[in-house]
């Protein structure tokens, strides 16, 4: 069964500083791997995804994530926070195998960026 | 920009009684999810929907839920008798045909409060 772990509940950075959320996974087949971001009330949009080609994965809003098989990670980064990014980001994967391409989430960091 | 939107935002029921949770996927996707989140957990895959048929649902989608695409735009997620524990945001999503790998893009989201 696959399984997704984000480790961290909760991320402050400061405005301006690195930010990093962290993303482990569980997959016995080639996974497909995604974050995703929620702001308050609304619902979630897609920040990036991996699915088998390049290793290191640009996203919208500066942010990128590096698939690294041995590690089981996929991990989020972005080398500036600004204000604007506080808010829930979620991790997920998706049975490559399967046809209905499910998605199993993570628990979700919440990230805050102090001024 | 095409979105999936979904109605109500905010639902409060009396335990026991039926609630309809609709949504409008994006008009060209063939896929349909429903996802929940209850607060402070993470969210939580319930079913797939596809060529008018479940695909695939998860263990929380017993025989209290049920799903139909009624009239080619619309996609119901229905609880017959709602439990404490249904309180939750349910979400739903829709991608478009080809590879698991592709975006599902989600709306904002249903608050279900159970009383």
């Amino acid at each position: 069964a696959q399984s997704v772990t984000q480790l961290g509940s909760h991320v402050s950075v400061s405005e301006g500083a690195l930010v990093l959320l962290r993303c482990n996974y569980s997959s016995s087949v080639p996974p497909y791997l995604f974050w995703y971001v929620q702001y308050p009330n609304q619902g979630l949009q897609l920040l990036l995804k991996y699915t088998s080609a390049a290793t290191l994965v640009k996203g919208i809003n500066g942010f990128e994530a590096e698939f690294k098989k041995s590690e089981t990670s996929f991990h989020l980064t972005k080398p500036s926070a600004h204000m604007s990014d506080a808010a829930e980001y979620f991790c997920a994967v998706s049975d490559g195998s399967g046809n209905t391409g499910k998605l199993i989430f993570g628990q979700g960091t919440t990230l805050q960026v102090k001024p | 920009e095409p979105e999936v939107t979904q109605t109500p935002s905010h639902q409060v029921t009396q335990m026991g009684q039926e609630v309809i949770l609709r949504c409008v996927p994006i008009s060209n996707h063939l896929y349909f999810y429903w996802y929940r989140q209850i607060l402070g957990q993470k969210v939580e895959f319930l079913v797939s929907f596809y060529n008018n048929e479940i695909s695939e649902k998860s263990e929380i989608f017993d025989d209290q839920f049920s799903v139909e695409r009624p009239d080619g735009s619309n996609f119901t997620l229905k609880i017959r008798s709602t439990k404490l524990e249904d309180s939750a945001m349910y979400f739903c999503a829709s991608r478009r045909a080809g590879g698991v790998y592709n975006e599902q893009f989600f709306g904002p989201g249903t608050r279900l409060t159970v009383l």
